[in-house]
């Protein structure tokens, strides 16, 4: 299974961009790369994912590399309700959906 | 529309003890799943269930049993609990069984502490 490294924190001041890096180098080509996050002890919650293209949704933008090695989460307009664990994820092949979560960035968005 | 429920939301537990976590989604999700989140650590998946009548084990499933009691849910079991199992338990479902990229809609948390 691909493996993902995630820097353990970063801050970030309200109101401007958080950029997430993740690293997945042995990534394979049918795998996706997921974002999610977790509030305090709260579920996981979905935030994105993609397979090649770049992603964008209500909640933030996903680019990937040509080589598929990286990726970067975006969340354009942080605030301090986007203080979190941020979890990059490569689904393991296989026909199971399972997530294997590593240990996460904690972003800490400033006032 | 709830989403992914559990119960019970906190329990205390003696060593040796036996006690059923309850999940329940109403997404008519395929595919349900327990993850164990340990302080300070990311989520380890325990069981699956890749679809009604299915289960399989996880990273770590030793002293867990699992019944997939219908499609809406899936039921976890610490049959003689142990302190090594104080954690926070998360169920979570997807629309699909793995084919295609899904994603995970996970419950609130049972907070389990045994003593």
């Amino acid at each position: 299974d691909a493996k993902t490294t995630q820097p353990p924190s970063m801050d970030c001041a309200e109101g401007r961009a958080a950029n997430l890096p993740c690293n997945h180098s042995t990534i394979s080509g049918n795998e996706y790369v997921y974002w999610y996050r977790q509030i305090h002890s709260q579920g996981p919650q979905y935030i994105i994912h993609g397979l090649k293209n770049n992603e964008t949704n209500e909640m933030a933008s996903l680019i990937i590399t040509e080589d598929r090695k990286s990726s970067t989460l975006i969340l354009p307009h942080a605030t301090l309700r986007d203080t979190a664990v941020y979890y990059c994820i490569v689904r393991p092949r296989g026909n199971t959906g399972k997530l294997i979560f590593g240990q996460g960035t904690t972003l800490q968005v400033k006032p | 529309n709830a989403g992914v429920t559990q119960t019970p939301k906190f329990q205390v537990l003696k060593t040796g003890q036996s006690m059923t976590l309850q999940c329940a989604q109403d997404m008519n999700h395929n595919s349900m799943y327990w993850y164990r989140q340990d302080p300070g650590m990311g989520l380890r998946l325990i069981y699956y269930s890749a679809s009604e009548g299915t289960t399989d084990k996880g990273e770590v499933p030793n002293g867990y049993n699992v019944s997939r009691l219908n499609k809406r849910e899936f039921s976890l079991r610490l049959e003689s609990a142990a302190p090594s199992q104080t954690s926070v338990y998360f169920c979570a479902s997807s629309e699909v069984g793995g084919r295609v990229a899904d994603t995970q809609y996970f419950g609130p948390g049972t907070r389990l502490t045994v003593l």
